[in-house]
C-alpha cells in the first residue's frame, strides 16, 4: 500500500512554455501533498505544501506565480511550471501523507523537467 | 533553525554491516525517518521510530535512537549490492502542520 505515482516520469519543454505535473495517491486519500525540488546530488528543497481545497503555502524564496499548484482532490495535485525557464530544470519530487497518519510521507518517483 | 546532518558518504565490503550516521538539532523532534533513493527515483519509505522510542529493528534493518545526543543511527545488516543508493535521515515535529527536515544524504556504495 501507499503508492504515489507521478506522471509525466520526464519531460522536455521549451523555454516559455508551461508544464504541468501530476500526483496522485493510488490506495489512501492524502489531505496533504508536498512539491519538492532536487539538484544533481543536494538533498530536496520543500516548495510548497499543498493542502485540499485550500491554497498551497509556498516556501519562503518560491514563486507562486510561477509554480502553481492545485489540490483539487484527497488523491490529486498537480504542479504546474508556468513560463518555463533552463534554470528550471530540475528533478521534481511530489509526496503525500495519509488523511489518518500524518506522520508518514510517502513519494512519487519524481519527474525530471529539462527546458531548452 | 533546524538542522539534519549526515555524512556524505560511506563505502562498505559487501556482506558486512553498514552504518549511517545522523545528528539534528531540533529538540522537539517527534518522528524520524530513513529513506533510500535509488538513481533517478523518488524517495522509498525504509522506517520510522518515534522519539519516545530507542531501537527499531525491522529484518535487517536496525534503526537506534539517542535522544539525549540527538543522534540517530541505520545499521544495515548483511549488506548487498542492491543496498547502494543514498539514504536520507529526516526529521518532523509532533504537528501534521511539521514539515520534514532531510539531511544532505548518504551515498552507500558497496565494494566486492
Amino acid at each position: 500500500g501507499a503508492v504515489v505515482s507521478q506522471h509525466p516520469s520526464r519531460v522536455i519543454c521549451k523555454s516559455g512554455t508551461s508544464v504541468k505535473i501530476e500526483c496522485r495517491s493510488l490506495d489512501f486519500q492524502a489531505t496533504t501533498m508536498f512539491w519538492y525540488r532536487q539538484f544533481p546530488k543536494k538533498s530536496l528543497m520543500l516548495m510548497a505544501t499543498s493542502n485540499e481545497g485550500s491554497k498551497a503555502t509556498y516556501e519562503q524564496g518560491v514563486e507562486k506565480d510561477k509554480f502553481l499548484i492545485n489540490h483539487a482532490s484527497l488523491t490529486l495535485s498537480t504542479l504546474t511550471v508556468t513560463s518555463a525557464h533552463p534554470e528550471d530544470s530540475s528533478f521534481y519530487i511530489c509526496s503525500a501523507s495519509p488523511w489518518d497518519s500524518s506522520y508518514e510521507q510517502y513519494f512519487g518517483p519524481g519527474t525530471r523537467l529539462t527546458v531548452t | 533553525g533546524e538542522d539534519v546532518e549526515q555524512s556524505l558518504f560511506l563505502s562498505v565490503r559487501e556482506g558486512d554491516s553498514s552504518v549511517i550516521n545522523c545528528t539534528y538539532t531540533d529538540s522537539s523532534s517527534t518522528y524520524l525517518y530513513w529513506y533510500k533513493q535509488e538513481p533517478g527515483a523518488g524517495l522509498q519509505l525504509l522506517t520510522y521510530i518515534f522519539s519516545n522510542m530507542d531501537m527499531k529493528q525491522d529484518q535487517r534493518l536496525t534503526v537506534l535512537l539517542n535522544k539525549k545526543d540527538k543522534h540517530l543511527s541505520l545499521r544495515i545488516a548483511d549488506t548487498q549490492t542492491g543496498d547502494s543508493a543514498i539514504y536520507f535521515c529526516a526529521e518532523r515535529g509532533y504537528s501534521s502542520a511539521s514539515k520534514i527536515i532531510f539531511g544532505s544524504g548518504t551515498r552507500l556504495s558497496i565494494r566486492p
